[in-house]
């Protein structure tokens, strides 16, 4: 079966711009966790969607939002892009919201701000 | 607040046995999981705990104290592919309406 499905795999844009990046989870999977990395700190919790509704979210500005759509694909959005932003994003589907199911990854949006 | 510590690195030589800690500072979290990341890769999943005690995969076991908030990825046999990051992840209390929480990561570097 097709792993999550992250698009697009480079990105670079310039500070306060804006982006979108795409999710497409395992058939059949309806929970979606985005996640930021960068060297150092780990994976950063982003957001974590279930059914499209949003069941959690991380300590990020409010420049950072997400949404889920019935298919279960997910998007991520950031504005006003900032230098610190440049990171690797990562989404994660599963097929509940407990952890005893397992996160897949995708390959991840390496985003780079200038 | 809620975290979870793990050693930042790890260093070991071939078929040599490791262990990596997960301490969990509040208690009432649910579960515990390990994920592996090798340099340029996506993390995947290894092992999940649910309940006090140890499981085996293989060279992988994983284990889990949720009265001491405490649980550990032990590594057995190792080779060099295991050479890679591993993240311990919870999923916190229902204060916290169960948000998911995960560790820096240890890095391990398996020698010759």
């Amino acid at each position: 079966k097709a792993g999550v499905t992250q698009t697009p795999r480079y990105l670079i844009k310039t500070r306060g711009q804006q982006v979108t990046l795409s999710c497409s989870p395992i058939s059949g999977h309806r929970s979606v966790s985005w996640y930021q990395q960068t060297p150092g700190q780990g994976l950063q919790f982003l957001f974590e969607y279930f059914s499209e509704t949003q069941r959690n979210k991380g300590n990020f500005p409010g420049r950072f939002s997400g949404r889920q759509f019935s298919n279960s694909r997910s998007e991520m959005n950031v504005s006003t892009l900032e230098l610190g932003d440049s990171a690797l994003y990562l989404c994660a589907s599963s097929l509940g919201s407990t952890l005893n199911y397992g996160y897949t990854f995708g390959s991840g949006t390496r985003l780079t701000v200038v | 607040g809620q975290s979870l510590e793990q050693p930042s690195e790890v260093t070991a030589v071939e078929g040599a046995i490791v262990q990596i800690n997960c301490t969990y500072q509040t208690s009432g979290f649910y579960g515990l999981s390990w994920y592996q990341q090798h340099d340029g890769g996506a993390p995947t999943f290894l092992s999940y705990n649910g309940l006090d005690g140890l499981e085996e995969t293989g060279r992988f076991s994983s284990f889990l104290s949720r009265s001491d908030s405490y649980g550990y990825l032990l590594l057995q046999e190792l080779q060099m592919k295991d050479s890679a990051s591993y993240f311990c992840a919870v999923r916190g209390p229902r204060r916290s309406n169960r948000k998911l929480i995960w560790g820096l990561g240890t890095s391990l570097a398996v020698n010759p």
